[in-house]
């Protein structure tokens, strides 16, 4: 079994749906959970950045971490076409130095 | 700032050939690595670094080397290329634990080994 667990999707939703991404970890360790989003051959970039539960928001975007039940969120309001890319979670340790990343979520806005 | 880069960009090898792929920073961070991305694996970590002169195995690091004798600067190197090694390659660095050790990333090497 995988630490981080995410799905691959692909997801597809029209232009203006909220999206929800979602991982899964085993680890009771992890304190720092990450958002990465990737666009098609380029590297990925930081979006989101959580340190242990709760939520936080920033624009259209809000990242949800629930670590009695293991589970991290991304939500995407008023989704945009210039959101279509691929969304990677990632998390660590306090103190560790290296990130566990999830599969990552190939996600298409249509307009 | 021009943050981390990457050179090549794009490569073809020939199985059993040799090749570094560079990697440099200006952000003065101490905590450097190196990931692969396959189809459907996510990105997983091959070497990396947390200062000069230190550097450690990564998930995957059969096949590669990797040295770093300064901050800046983080090469890794494929000493007999086969074709499992094709994949899209990426450097990071961060600032090692601080700001949650969130790394940056390059734009990426895509290597193709025939």
């Amino acid at each position: 079994q995988k630490e981080v667990e995410q799905d691959p999707g692909p997801l597809s939703v029209p232009e203006g749906a909220i999206v929800s991404l979602n991982c899964t970890y085993s680890n009771s360790a992890f304190q720092y959970f990450m958002w990465y989003r990737q666009y098609s051959r380029k590297g990925p970039e930081l979006l989101m950045y959580t340190y242990s539960s709760g939520n936080k928001e920033d624009g259209r975007f809000t990242a949800q971490v629930d670590k009695s039940s293991k589970y991290i969120s991304l939500f995407i309001r008023d989704s945009q076409p210039s959101d279509s890319a691929t969304y990677l979670c990632a998390m660590k340790g306090q103190g560790a130095q290296k990130l566990v990343f999830g599969q990552g979520t190939r996600l298409t806005i249509n307009p | 700032n021009a943050g981390v880069t990457q050179t090549p960009k794009f490569q073809v090898l020939k199985t059993g050939q040799s090749m570094t792929l560079q990697c440099a920073q200006d952000m003065n961070h101490e905590y450097m690595s190196w990931y692969r991305q396959d189809p459907g694996m996510g990105l997983r970590l091959i070497h990396y670094s947390v200062g000069a002169g230190i550097t450690d195995q990564g998930e995957v690091p059969n096949g590669y080397n990797v040295s770093r004798s300064t901050t800046e600067d983080f090469p890794l190197r494929l000493l007999s290329a086969a074709p499992s090694q094709t994949s899209v390659y990426f450097c990071a660095s961060s600032y090692g634990t601080g700001h949650g050790g969130t790394q940056y990333f390059g734009p990426g090497t895509r290597l193709l080994v025939l």
